[in-house]
């Protein structure tokens, strides 16, 4: 079964706003990652958090983590309509050493011109 | 992060054949994983390719339906086998441990489009 879930499951915003998007897992985690996938191809890799990091930022992109709620947000600031994707978060547990990753339900993000 | 890709990008088969899906990397890479992504879902692990040894499955999943090549540290093969249309999906190969990398982050392949007729 999935580890995580995400909502809203699609958000539809006009350019230049920011959009959030929050991720919810079940058990201790490694580190969070989150990705954004464009028309069904490949997975882009955006940001990784570690458990015991609270914040980081790669360009417009902020991630919080609160491991207390088990919970993640990833918010896109000033988006563009190149944001349009899905973007998944995927966890690794913390009680596992494979590395393998479990993978949110997605948000399906469109971006108004 | 790594250069990864996969043949064929894309194929139609008929059902009751098989397509084998390659992965190569541009370096070596210490892990390698196979994912499933069925039509509008998110993406569901298959297995762990282990470099010279039977890839490690996740529930659900079995080798007769979905044997794992990986010779060496670079490359990657899976199989789906006598394919149904519920077969139809992307898949995708990942790679993780990389050198100067942290710990943990993985990077996806392009994926491979199958649909089953």
């Amino acid at each position: 079964s999935q580890q995580g879930e995400e909502d809203p499951q699609a958000l539809s915003i006009q350019e230049g706003e920011n959009a959030t998007m929050n991720c919810s897992y079940k058990t201790s985690i490694n580190n969070l990652q989150w990705y954004r996938q464009n028309s069904g191809r490949g997975l882009v890799h955006l940001i990784l958090i570690r458990s015991n990091e609270r914040e980081k930022h790669s360009g417009r992109l902020r991630v919080t983590l609160d491991t207390s709620k088990k919970s993640s947000s990833l918010l896109i600031t000033a988006s563009r309509a190149a944001d349009t994707a899905s973007y998944f978060c995927a966890t690794d547990g913390l009680m596992d050493s494979s590395y393998k990753l479990i993978f949110g339900s997605g948000t399906r993000l469109l971006v108004r011109p | 992060s790594a250069v990864i890709s996969q043949k064929p990008s894309r194929d139609i088969c008929q059902r009751g054949t098989s397509l084998t899906i390659q992965c190569q990397v541009d370096s070596q890479v210490t892990m390698m994983f196979w994912y499933r992504q069925q039509p509008g879902q998110s993406l569901t692990l298959i297995a762990t390719a282990n470099q010279g040894s039977e890839a490690t499955y996740e529930s659900g999943f079995v080798i007769d339906k979905f044997p794992i090549s990986r010779p060496n540290l670079t490359f990657s093969t899976l199989t789906v086998s006598n394919m149904s249309p519920e077969d139809s999906s992307i898949y995708l190969c990942s790679v993780g441990v990389l050198a100067g990398r942290p710990s943990g982050e993985q990077f996806f392949g392009p994926g491979t489009r199958l649909t089953v007729l």
